[in-house]
Order: structure tokens, then sequence, then C-alpha cells
């Protein structure tokens, strides 16, 4: 079946760039999704990239696809203590979305 | 107001016991959702409904059931407790068109003893 793999922790120095991957099997998504998950709250999505698209900046927020090799990443500039949360991966898939275990950004002062 | 709510927030139940969890969305959208997540596992898919007829099993249904009352209601029903079910509930809602943006509720504590 289709699989989107993250790992499950990631600790970067306040006012570095954290870089967060994903790996995902199905070459036919449309879409893939970074959803922003802070503590003790549901899922937000933060942005998402269309599969014909190499890069989107919003703002601190950069995503880049590669398709070849299947891989998105999301990179946060100047990483703040409210960028604190769990971050998941997601592809859709008939209309579903297959999501990663999620990765939790911890940021250390 | 909130545009996905759920209730109960929080809930203790005993293994065996029968518990109903809620959800409403003021999205007008057709298709809801409910996922359950558990640490290091992410979001795995209970049911799904696309409209008030329609209803679908998920990865992980075994032991749920669930009722779409409405198009803006969706419950989620554990007949028979057990400790494994143990988790965060999450409802969500999307639109039909293919960007596949998912609006979630605030999530549903539940501890199974």
């Amino acid at each position: 079946g289709e699989d989107v793999e993250q790992s499950l922790f990631l600790s970067v120095r306040e006012g570095d760039s954290s870089v967060i991957n994903c790996t995902y099997t199905d070459s036919s998504s449309t879409y893939l999704y970074w959803y922003k998950q802070e503590p003790g709250a549901g899922l937000q999505l933060l942005t998402y990239i269309f599969s014909n698209m190499d890069m989107k900046q919003d703002q601190r927020l950069t995503v880049l696809l590669n398709k070849k090799d299947k891989h998105l990443s999301l990179r946060i500039a100047d990483t703040q203590t409210g960028d604190s949360a769990i971050y998941f991966c997601a592809e859709i898939n008939n209309y579903q979305l297959i999501w990663g275990a999620g990765t939790k950004l911890i940021i250390k002062p | 107001d909130a545009d996905v709510t759920q209730t109960p927030r929080n809930r203790i139940t005993k293994t065996g016991k029968r518990i109903m969890l809620e959800c409403s969305q003021t999205k007008g959208h057709d298709r809801m959702y409910w996922y359950r997540q558990d640490p290091g596992l992410g979001l795995r898919l209970i049911y799904y409904s696309f409209d008030v007829k329609d209803i679908n099993k998920g990865e992980i249904s075994d032991g749920y059931s669930v009722s779409r009352q409405a198009q803006a209601k969706f419950s989620l029903s554990l007949e028979s407790a057990i400790p494994n079910q143990t988790a965060l509930y999450f409802c969500a809602t999307s639109d039909p068109t293919g960007l596949g943006t998912q609006y979630f509720g605030p999530g549903t504590r539940l501890l199974v003893l």
C-alpha cells in the first residue's frame, strides 16, 4: 500500500533553520501537504504543493519537492519557540489523505 | 465559533462500556472523517463518509461504528470499549475538490481502563 515516512523528532536551536523531511510512495499524488499540530490542538493545514512544482515559498516556510526521489521537505527559517509542534506530511490518494507519523519539532533555547 | 467541534473533549470509561463521540461541523462540507492518533503512529483512518448515505471503512474500523445523522453530524461509537482503544480521536471534514484540504476538530482524548 501507499506509505509516507518521516522521522519522529527534530531538535533545533532557536533562530536556526529547521528542515523536516518526508518520503512518499505514490508518484501519482497531485498534492502533497504539511499540517501542523500544536500541543492540545487538532491539525491545521500549514502549506501544500502541487505535484508539478519543485518549490513553494511562503514567508518563513519553504517546501521543496523532488518527484524523482519522492522526497518532500519543509524548511522553517529563523525557528521560533512558537514553531514547537508536530508536523505531518501527507499525500492524497483516491480522495483520502495518507499520513506520515509526524515529526515533533523541539526548540532549544 | 469553531468550524468543527467534538464532544466530549475528554472521556474516561471502563472496559466493556459503550461510548459515543460526536462531531459537528458548520463548514457545509459533505465529507467527514474519523481518525485516531497514537504516539509514533500518526493518524489512522477509522471511517469516512462522503455524504449522508455513504459510509466507508478506513484502515482500522474493527471495534468501531459510525452514524452520519445529517450533513453536519458524524458520530463514532465504541460498542464495547477495550484498553487498546485509548487514544486521541479526531474528526475532520473536507470539501469535494481535488485540493484535499481537511479541517480538524480539537480532538477527544479517550482513556479506557
